[in-house]
């Protein structure tokens, strides 16, 4: 099956500071999306992004599906965006798969 | 309000007492999905259901039924939990087609089994 990378595993950022996430991924897929976990253990979508780029106000995702990876860009980081970052994409049957998650801490 | 919506959200069992996780979603979708969540493994898909009376096993279906008499409800069914079930538990839907991919998931479940 499809195998999913999240890079780095662990991020520490001062308030403010800017941020980008790494989801390699090591087949074609039809579907990528990125989700954030909060402290709570809610999942939240951020961004159903199978190819190219796309903004929702701090964060923004870009997609290069043919050389198989997805970045997720944080800018001006807050305290609220500390939490679990998955990136998770469709296999055959519907099915997602996740990757292990990159775990960031905002410092005020 | 779209919503996938699970019950209960915190629960506390004894090994081997049945119990049942429901799940309900309001967005009419054909897939429906449930995934548990453990430290350093991530999200692993438990079963999936393509519509109703349509079910499979994902990566971990050990220990676990579904069941999807309805569109709407997917329940998850421990019929003798055991402590390695411990974990949080995720209900998912989705549409499938073109009509939107975008997953949505409930709350979570946080089960422990002692």
């Amino acid at each position: 099956g499809i195998q999913v990378e999240q890079s780095p595993p662990d991020l520490i950022l001062q308030e403010g500071a800017n941020s980008t996430l790494r989801c390699n991924f090591s087949d074609s897929v039809n579907n990528l999306q990125w989700f954030h976990q909060n402290p709570w253990g809610q999942l939240i979508n951020l961004f159903y992004i199978p190819s190219g780029t796309k903004q929702n106000g701090r964060l923004s995702a870009t997609t290069v599906a043919t050389e198989r990876y997805s970045l997720l860009y944080i800018s001006s980081s807050q305290t609220t965006d500390s939490g679990v970052y998955f990136c998770a994409v469709e296999e055959y049957g519907n099915k997602l798969v996740f990757g292990a998650g990159t775990i960031l801490r905002v410092k005020s | 309000e779209a919503q996938v919506t699970q019950n209960p959200r915190y629960l506390i069992t004894v090994t081997g007492k049945k119990l049942t996780v429901t799940c309900s979603q309001n967005m009419n979708h054909e897939y429906m999905s449930w995934y548990r969540q453990d430290p350093g493994l991530g999200l692993r898909q438990i079963y999936y259901s393509m519509n109703v009376e349509v079910t499979d096993k994902g990566d971990v279906p050990e220990g676990y039924k579904v069941s999807r008499k309805e569109k709407r409800n997917f329940p998850l069914i421990l019929e003798s939990p055991s402590p390695n079930q411990t974990s949080l538990y995720f209900c998912a839907s989705k549409a499938t087609g073109h009509s939107g991919n975008t997953i949505y998931f409930g709350e979570g479940s946080w089960l422990t089994v002692v």
